[in-house]
């Protein structure tokens, strides 16, 4: 089946600093969502992407659907404590009928 | 609006034993999925209902049953749960919009014996 890879699995990162994280599939997807994990907490929803290049922000958060429809990234800029969390990747090639979701990159903020 | 709401928060099962995890929401939308997250493995899709009446395998649905309710629940039964069900359950529902962006409950951990 389909199967969605998220790089870094983990980060550490002092606060202040930028961050970036991708995503990347074996097939073509036509939906790009991010969601961030709180522990103990179902993951929200951050960002939905529809279009091949398309880049979009949400505050401090950009993520991008990548050209070849293949992959998606996220950047934070400016991160700070209530950054921490895992941040998941879903991909759909049905228009959201099904999505497939990434394992996870955890990050951690260092004050 | 509470959202999607999920009841228990926690449970402890034998294996064998069966028990029915509930999952409802208030945001009038058409499809409802539940997923179980592993560690290292994200979420993987357990069964979903696109509309009242109707459901359909995801992924992984050995060993689980669904009930489509009514409109705003969707519950999922171990008839006999075994070790491998040990996991963290989520709900979650989208509207029939283009995209279908899925909104989620805040899970069950449940842990079979």
């Amino acid at each position: 089946g389909q199967q969605l890879n998220q790089s870094p699995q983990s980060m550490f990162i002092q606060e202040g600093e930028d961050v970036s994280m991708n995503c990347t599939s074996s097939s073509i997807f036509n939906t790009w969502l991010w969601y961030k994990q709180d522990p103990g907490e179902g993951p929200v929803l951050l960002i939905a992407l529809y279009k091949a290049g398309e880049l979009t922000s949400n505050g401090r958060l950009t993520a991008q659907f990548g050209i070849t429809r293949k992959d998606s990234f996220l950047n934070i800029s400016a991160s700070i404590p209530s950054d921490v969390g895992i941040y998941f990747c879903a991909g759909s090639d049905n228009y959201g009928q099904n999505f497939v979701f990434g394992p996870g990159t955890r990050l951690s903020v260092l004050p | 609006n509470a959202g999607v709401t999920q009841t228990p928060k926690f449970q402890v099962l034998k294996t064998g034993q069966s028990m029915t995890l509930q999952c409802a929401q208030d945001m009038n939308h058409n499809s409802m999925y539940w997923y179980r997250q592993d560690p290292g493995m994200g979420l993987r899709l357990i069964y979903y209902s696109a509309s009242e009446g109707t459901t359909d395998k995801g992924e992984v649905p050995n060993g689980y049953n669904v009930s489509r309710l009514n409109k705003r629940e969707f519950s999922l039964r171990l008839e006999s749960a075994a070790p491998s069900q040990t996991s963290v359950y989520f709900c979650a529902s989208s509207e029939w919009s283009p995209y279908n962006e899925q909104f989620f409950g805040p899970g069950t951990r449940l842990t079979v014996l």
